[in-house]
């Protein structure tokens, strides 16, 4: 079993439809968890990030962490031509020298005008 | 932008060869990591380096090694090339160990084929 798993996709919606991507994970330690985005060929971009349980919400962007259930989702309202692209779930135990981050494979979404 | 730089942009070698990538942080962050993303996975882990001594390592063979500098700037080099080597090496900078290394800013990559 991979520590991260993360559904592929590809995953089509039209403009303004709301879009949920979600992770589970198997390593009760990751206590950092992060979403990223990922235009064609170019680097990871870090969207949100989550300490720990709970939800965060920035703009459109909504991040829902469930430890009990490790399960991590992130939202998208509004969804914009704009947001296609490959989004990468990614977790870290933090601190010390558990600092790596392990990423999910990620979700190919494409918003359709 | 996120500030970091990675140089060349792509590569092409031959099994067996070795080559060289280079990376530049954002001033200030004295925490390197490097990734290799094989096409339509997510990025691996392959070490990460703090105040140019390295501070972890992922699965990765020996013939992975790197550097990192006083002046931000970082090398990843891979020693005896494999067609499994094919990827897109990232590297990423964070401001810390303890903590902010969770929040590691990703340069654009070096695509790298090996023939």
């Amino acid at each position: 079993q991979k520590e991260v798993e993360q559904d592929p996709g590809p995953l089509s919606v039209p403009e303004g439809a709301i879009v949920s991507l979600n992770c589970t994970y198997s390593n009760s330690a990751f206590q950092y968890f992060m979403w990223y985005r990922q235009y064609s060929r170019k680097g990871p971009e870090l969207l949100m990030y989550t300490y720990s349980s709970g939800n965060k919400e920035d703009g459109r962007f909504t991040a829902q962490v469930d430890k009990s259930s490790k399960y991590i989702s992130l939202f998208i309202r509004d969804s914009q031509p704009s947001d296609s692209a490959t989004y990468l779930c990614a977790m870290s135990e933090g601190g010390g020298s558990n600092y790596k981050l392990t990423f999910g494979k990620g979700t190919l979404l494409t918003v359709n005008p | 932008e996120t500030g970091v730089t990675q140089s060349p942009t792509h590569l092409i070698k031959t099994r067996g060869q070795q080559v060289t990538l280079r990376c530049s942080s954002q001033s200030g962050h004295n925490t390197v990591s490097w990734y290799q993303q094989a096409l339509g996975q997510g990025p691996q882990f392959i070490f990460q380096y703090y105040r140019e001594e390295e501070n972890g390592r992922g699965n990765f063979p020996p013939r992975f090694s790197g550097l990192q500098f006083p002046n931000y700037s970082s090398e990843l080099n891979v020693n005896a090339l494999e067609l499994d080597d094919s990827a897109l090496y990232l590297c990423a900078s964070s401001a810390g160990r303890v903590n902010f290394n969770v929040q590691q800013y990703f340069g654009p990559g070096t695509r790298l084929t090996v023939t």
